[in-house]
C-alpha cells in the first residue's frame, strides 16, 4: 500500500510569489491534515480537510489556504510569500471512520525556501 | 484540548532504557494519549497509543497511572537509530465530526550516544 505522497519535495521561491503544494493520501483515507514545521515554532497545525470540506483550521493568516478534491487528494497554497514561510510542510492522512484510532500517516514533506 | 508538557531534551546511551514523561493535567474523560516519533527531515511516525494502565507493542511501552494526568513512554534498550524527537499528544480520537484536532507540542529530543 502506497504511503502519503507529497510533491514537490523541495522548492525555492522569492518573496511575494505564491506556491502550491500537493498531497496524495493513502488510498481509502478521507482526512488530510497539513502542518508547518520550523525550527523556532515546531510542528504547527494548519488545517484539516475531510470529504472536500475544511473541518478544522489552525491559527495562520489567510495567505494560507487549501482544498481537497473528490479523490481525497489535497493541495495547499501560500500567497504573497514571506521569508518566515520557509519551512517543512507536512501532510498527514488518516482513515477516520468507525472506531479507527485516528492515527496520522505523514508524508516526507515539502521543504520550501523563500529568498 | 488538553495541554501537554514534556522535557525538551534527554540524553541516553546505547542499550539503556529511555523513559519520557508527559504531563497532561487537564486530560478529558474521552481523551487518548498518543506518541509519535520524528526523525530529521521526515514526517512523524505513530509509535503507541493508550487510554489507561499499560500498553506494549514491539517498539515501546506506555504507562498511564490511574489519574491519567501523566504518561510515560518507555523505549527499551535504545540504539543510535532511536535518536529522534518524541511527541506526546492528547485528544479524543473517536469524535469524528470534530476531525483531527491533534496538536503537537515541542516534543522531547532524545539523543542516544554510543
Amino acid at each position: 500500500k502506497a504511503g502519503v505522497t507529497q510533491t514537490p519535495r523541495y522548492l525555492i521561491k522569492t518573496r511575494g510569489q505564491q506556491v502550491t503544494l500537493s498531497c496524495s493520501p493513502i488510498s481509502g483515507h478521507r482526512s488530510v491534515s497539513w502542518y508547518q514545521q520550523t525550527p523556532g515554532q515546531g510542528l504547527q497545525f494548519l488545517f484539516e480537510y475531510f470529504s472536500e470540506t475544511q473541518r478544522n483550521k489552525g491559527n495562520f493568516p489567510g495567505r494560507f489556504s487549501g482544498r481537497q478534491f473528490s479523490n481525497s487528494r489535497s493541495e495547499m497554497n501560500v500567497s504573497t510569500l514571506e521569508l518566515g514561510d520557509s519551512a517543512l510542510y507536512l501532510c498527514a492522512s488518516s482513515l477516520d471512520v468507525g472506531r479507527s484510532t485516528g492515527e496520522l500517516f505523514f508524508g516526507e514533506g515539502s521543504r520550501l525556501t523563500v529568498l | 484540548l488538553a495541554k501537554t508538557t514534556q522535557p525538551i531534551s534527554m540524553d541516553s546511551y546505547e542499550g539503556q532504557e529511555v523513559n519520557i514523561t508527559c504531563s497532561h493535567n487537564n486530560i478529558a474523560t474521552n481523551d487518548y494519549i498518543t506518541w509519535y516519533q520524528q526523525f530529521p527531515s521526515q514526517g512523524p511516525r505513530f509509535i503507541i497509543q493508550g487510554y489507561k494502565t499499560k500498553v506494549t507493542n514491539e517498539v515501546a511501552s506506555l504507562f498511564i497511572p490511574a489519574d491519567r494526568k501523566s504518561s510515560t513512554l518507555s523505549l527499551p534498550r535504545v540504539s543510535l537509530s532511536d535518536t529522534a524527537v518524541y511527541y506526546c499528544l492528547v485528544g479524543d480520537i473517536f469524535v469524528k465530526a470534530a476531525g483531527n484536532k491533534l496538536t503537537f507540542g515541542g516534543g522531547t529530543r532524545v539523543l542516544v550516544k554510543p
